[in-house]
């Protein structure tokens, strides 16, 4: 069946890099959109960007050149960075998996990441 | 960016009785779609392309509406039915979620 996970690093200092990975299991991840979305407490869930199953890539610019989003279909893995963190920048990340049809239809359990020094 | 509103932001219901979740764009939209999520638990896809049932979703649910005004309905509110619905907008970049509306078993 289809399965998601992430894993991230829990903290985070200021003005670090975060780094995500998302393992998927039971699908290719050249069939289908892998999403990424966070929910913060200050501005709730928020799209953050998606790779294509072709590799392209399409961000939010409300994260403008902070974030990368790759992957390495050998591994079955998707990955999330975004460098200059900021405090406001501490929530759950999840990636999520588009169907056909609909979008966000397989979400991952998300990832706390906390931003303090 | 299309800003997505939801009304109420919090609203409690009686079992049986009926719900109405409305999300208002600031530019018209082709579709909006919906999910439910639960105290710490990922969001769940819920009603998609305005109107069908994700897999699952018992079919009291209902979701409607065109432009830049959209709803979900509840016909007869049950006990798990209380949770925190959102909606989300993709027809333009960036994608963009509503506030989210939390709905309580009164």
């Amino acid at each position: 069946q289809v399965q998601l996970k992430e894993t991230g690093p829990g903290l985070v200092q200021p003005t670090q890099t975060l780094s995500i990975t998302c393992t998927v299991s039971g699908f290719s991840l050249t069939s289908y959109y892998m999403q990424w979305v966070r929910q913060t407490p200050g501005k709730g869930l928020e799209w953050m960007g998606f790779i294509r199953s072709g590799g392209s890539t399409e961000y939010n610019s409300e994260f403008k050149s902070r974030l990368s989003i790759s992957r390495d279909t050998s591994k079955n893995q998707v990955f999330l960075k975004m460098n200059s963190l900021k405090t406001e920048d501490t929530g759950v990340y999840y990636c999520a998996r588009d169907n056909y049809s609909s979008p966000f239809a397989y979400w991952g359990q998300g990832t706390l990441v906390t931003v303090s020094s | 960016e299309i800003v997505l509103t939801q009304s109420p932001t919090t609203m409690a219901a009686s079992p049986g009785e009926k719900v109405t979740i409305t999300c208002r764009a600031s530019s018209s939209v082709s579709y909006m779609h919906w999910f439910q999520q639960k105290s710490g638990t990922s969001p769940k896809p819920w009603i998609y392309d305005t109107s069908k049932l994700a897999s699952g979703v018992p079919d009291r649910f209902s979701g409607s509406g065109s432009g830049t005004s959209y709803s979900l309905t509840i016909s007869s509110m049950e006990a798990e039915d209380a949770a925190t619905y959102y909606c989300l907008q993709r027809s333009s970049y960036p994608h963009t979620f509503g506030a989210g509306t939390k709905l309580e078993l009164k």
